[in-house]
């Protein structure tokens, strides 16, 4: 599949701060979703876009389809210590297969 | 809310043998998905169903594998003679109208 480069690869910050990562890829996507994962559980999904441009919001979580369709961000304000986890992006090109990045580990202090 | 369930939790094998992995998916979802996961790596995709039948699959989904539905709320991935290499966390995943997919928690496989 597409090559998907996600950063950082990982974060570590202070209670309160804000957190901004992203993906970009070499090729085409029509769809970007963000995921969170806990130790050993399953990715749950916290963010669909659909549309280049598209800037959606999920509570402290937002995140954008690049306008070039090769790209996307997800930001977490004010981060709390219940973000620490391992957040993916996920792209889809065509057909059904998601293609994931690599992943951001977050830790987050008190 | 509606969840995506998978069992056993942990599976233990020798190598060589076959295991079955089942998944319930969302009950009104129409395509179902299976991924895995090895140690510290990212997910990867293996295979999507579709009306009954394989609609996509990866490279890693080769003749040792099979998908099922079996009937109607069962989803399972069948690993034929498993090799050390197919230790890895196994993930269903369902999926509506939309390209959302919804993961369920995983089967940890472990061959030895």
């Amino acid at each position: 599949g597409q090559q998907l480069n996600q950063s950082p690869q990982s974060m570590f910050i202070q209670e309160g701060e804000d957190v901004s990562m992203n993906c970009t890829s070499s090729s085409i996507f029509n769809t970007w979703l963000w995921y969170k994962q806990d130790p050993g559980e399953g990715p749950v999904l916290l963010i669909a876009l659909y549309k280049a441009g598209e800037l959606t919001s999920n509570g402290r979580l937002t995140a954008q389809f690049g306008i070039t369709r090769k790209d996307s961000f997800l930001n977490i304000s004010a981060s709390i210590p219940s973000d620490v986890g391992i957040y993916f992006c996920a792209g889809l090109a065509s057909g059904y297969a998601l293609n994931f990045g690599k992943g951001t580990s977050l830790l987050v202090t008190p | 809310e509606p969840e995506v369930t998978q069992t056993p939790s942990h599976q233990v094998t020798q190598m060589g043998q076959e295991v079955i992995l089942r998944c319930v998916p969302i009950s009104n979802h129409l395509y179902f998905y299976w991924y895995r996961q090895i140690l510290g790596q990212k997910v990867e995709f293996l295979v999507s169903f579709y009306n009954n039948e394989i609609s996509e699959k990866s490279e890693i989904f080769d003749d040792q594998f099979s998908v099922e539905r079996p009937d109607g709320s069962n989803f399972t991935l069948k690993i034929r003679s498993t090799k050390l290499e197919d230790s890895a966390m196994y993930f269903c995943a369902s999926s509506g109208e939309g390209m959302s997919q919804y993961f369920g928690p995983g089967t940890r496989l472990t061959v030895l």
